[in-house]
């Protein structure tokens, strides 16, 4: 069964400092996508970075960056640059398009980053 | 352009009763999706609407359905409203076969 965990339910971090907040998956499947998503208080899922099971090189967003390890199944998110606006809940995500739906997202637990001045 | 818009903000029912949230795409978007995100925990996929027709719905008993209408906006029902339904209810919405889901601000359903 596909299954997304993520093992760090807060994490805190200076402010201009980088963090990086981790994620691991579990599928059979080998085509796949990997998502962070922020929430901040809100509510609202903010998109944030995306990475497809074959695109060889990391993908970058900016301040985000996804530490992809394939034969980890880790797909860790770092934030460089650390702002106090970063502080929210931020979920991994993934999709597994043979998994009876082409776009059913698969959820973490979230892992809640406060950002320190 | 606009984005994800859901309603109400907030609901608060009893137990027993009707639930029904409201949700509105991204213009020239034809999927949409919605989950449950009950307190503390992750969010759990619910339903997919897209082009009208339900293509796939996560673990839920059959009193949680839906309907996508011509304009692509979407209703979710929950009927015989239990305690553990309340949760924040988030709409999310995509062009067909793309894989960015774009998500709305949520409906907080209280169950009393």
């Amino acid at each position: 069964a596909q299954k997304i965990t993520q093992t760090q339910p807060g994490m805190f971090v200076q402010e201009k400092e980088a963090v990086t907040l981790d994620c691991t998956y579990d599928t059979s499947d080998p085509s796949y996508g990997l998502f962070w998503y922020k929430q901040p208080s809100s509510g609202e899922m903010i998109f944030l970075i995306y990475q497809g099971s074959y695109d060889q090189q990391n993908a970058t967003e900016g301040r985000y960056s996804l530490n992809f390890q394939k034969a980890r199944k880790s797909a860790n998110l770092v934030i460089s640059a650390s702002q106090l606006g970063d502080s929210a809940m931020y979920f991994c995500a993934m999709r597994v398009p043979r998994d009876g739906g082409y776009n059913k997202l698969i959820f973490g637990a979230g892992t809640r980053l406060a950002v320190h001045p | 352009e606009a984005g994800v818009t859901q309603s109400p903000t907030h609901l608060i029912k009893t137990r027993g009763q009707q639930a029904t949230l409201r949700c509105s795409p991204i213009s020239g978007h034809t999927s949409v999706y919605w989950y449950q995100q009950a307190l503390g925990l992750g969010l759990q996929f619910l339903l997919w609407y897209d082009e009208g027709e339900e293509r796939n719905r996560g673990n839920f008993p059959p009193r949680f359905s839906g309907r996508q209408f011509p304009n692509y906006s979407s209703e979710l029902n929950v009927n015989a409203l239990e305690l553990e339904d309340s949760a924040l209810y988030l709409c999310a919405s995509s062009r067909t076969n793309h894989y960015e889901q774009y998500f709305g601000p949520g409906t907080r359903l209280t169950v009393t």
